[in-house]
Order: C-alpha cells, then sequence, then structure tokens
C-alpha cells in the first residue's frame, strides 16, 4: 500500500464501548497528526506526533487517547464517547511537524456514537 | 484566535469555466499555505503548497497565489471540468499558533 492508510473506514459504537482506530502511513515521514471533521465545521486538529514523540494536543478530552509506537503507525484510543463525537477522523502526516512540511490525509474513519 | 474565511461557500458552474476560490485570514503572519481537495466521505488531497520564500504555485489547470500582507490567497482553476467538482479548503500555517488552520470549504459543482 502507498499513502496513508486508515482503518477501520467506518465505525459504529455505543457510549460504552471502546474501540481503536488506526492509521499507517507509507511515505518515510516522521510527524503523525490525527484530525477531527464534523459537518460544517472547519477541521479541528487534535494531536500532533513529531518522531513518535506528542508535540500538540489541542485541548481534547480524555476520552480520546493517541498512542504512537513508531513514526509510521498512530492510533487512536476512543473510550465512553459522546453522541457529538461522531465526526469524520482524518489522519495526516507530513516530512516534519514545521509548517513548511506539506501534508499528506488517509481517506479517514467515518465514526458514529449511538 | 486565527480564523479562516473561504468564499463562496459554494459554486455552480457550467463546464469550461475559469474559476477563482478565495481564502482570507484574520491573522496575515501566514508561514505558508496548502490548498487542498476532498471529495464527498473522502480524505483530503493535497493541491498545491505555497512555501514561506514563495508567492504562488501552478499544478496543470491550477494556480495558486498569497499574498501575506492582506492574508489572503486565491486558487484559481482554468478550463473547469466536471471531474473538479469538490469541496476545495485551504490551511494556512501561522507562525503564531505553530499549526495549520483550515477553512470551511468551498463546495465546487461544474455542470456538463
Amino acid at each position: 500500500e502507498t499513502g496513508v492508510t486508515q482503518t477501520p473506514r467506518h465505525l459504529v459504537m455505543g457510549m460504552t464501548n471502546k474501540k481503536s482506530l488506526k492509521c499507517e502511513q507509507h511515505l518515510g515521514h516522521n510527524a503523525m497528526y490525527w484530525y477531527k471533521q464534523s459537518a460544517k465545521k472547519p477541521l479541528e486538529l487534535m494531536f500532533v506526533y513529531n518522531f513518535k514523540e506528542q508535540t500538540e494536543n489541542n485541548s481534547v478530552p480524555s476520552r480520546f487517547s493517541p498512542e504512537c509506537p513508531n513514526s509510521s503507525h498512530l492510533f487512536l484510543h476512543l473510550h465512553t464517547l459522546q453522541p457529538e463525537d461522531s465526526a469524520l477522523y482524518l489522519c495526516a502526516s507530513s516530512r516534519g511537524s514545521g509548517g513548511e512540511r506539506e501534508q499528506y490525509f488517509g481517506p479517514g474513519t467515518r465514526l458514529t456514537v449511538t | 484566535k486565527q480564523e479562516v474565511t473561504q468564499i463562496p461557500a459554494a459554486l455552480s458552474v457550467p463546464e469550461g469555466e475559469n474559476l477563482v476560490l478565495n481564502c482570507s485570514f484574520t491573522d496575515s503572519a501566514i508561514y505558508n499555505l496548502q490548498w487542498f481537495r476532498q471529495d464527498p466521505g473522502k480524505g483530503l488531497t493535497s493541491l498545491l503548497l505555497i512555501q514561506s520564500s514563495q508567492r504562488e504555485q501552478t499544478s496543470g489547470r491550477l494556480n495558486a497565489s498569497l499574498d501575506k500582507s492582506s492574508g489572503r490567497s486565491t486558487l484559481y482553476i482554468a478550463a473547469s471540468q466536471p471531474g473538479d467538482s469538490a469541496t476545495y479548503l485551504c490551511a494556512g500555517f501561522t507562525s503564531g499558533t505553530y499549526k495549520y488552520i483550515f477553512g470551511t470549504g468551498t463546495r465546487l459543482k461544474v455542470l456538463a
């Protein structure tokens, strides 16, 4: 596979469930990102990892827990979510976390919380 | 707080027209800017990146420019085609926030 992949593509979960989103990049990049895209709102940056270290947590509730075991993989662990957390969750990567680097996005996971 | 406005919010045009999409930032201290395309239910595809030392970039029928003094960027699409139908997003990297801030997008429909 090439580029940035995300699994699953669609996820429906109850508020008491625990699930995880997975992202993998095959571009040799060092930085990885989680974004949330809700209807009629701009993309919101959630987390940034650079060389496996978290460099940004954009005031995200603790029910979202990121994990970056290496520069190619990024997870978002979900637990006790709320219906307003339903959104498209996008993963991205870039060669570095500085602004001069082009960001490449995965196809997203469409999450529905019931 | 940096905010990004994209005008128009939606646009429907006949095939063959030349188009201009606009993006403006409340804080003009933009380091660089990236334009993306998003198809329904899909991720973002990078179209053009204007880096800090550049004023514009071109790729095929697309041309993007950035005026840092005013905090405005323009995406020009020449000879539009039905395959160009998508939502176009701009994102600016500002030195103040040290992260990309996204606009809400322009939803484009090109009619055959």
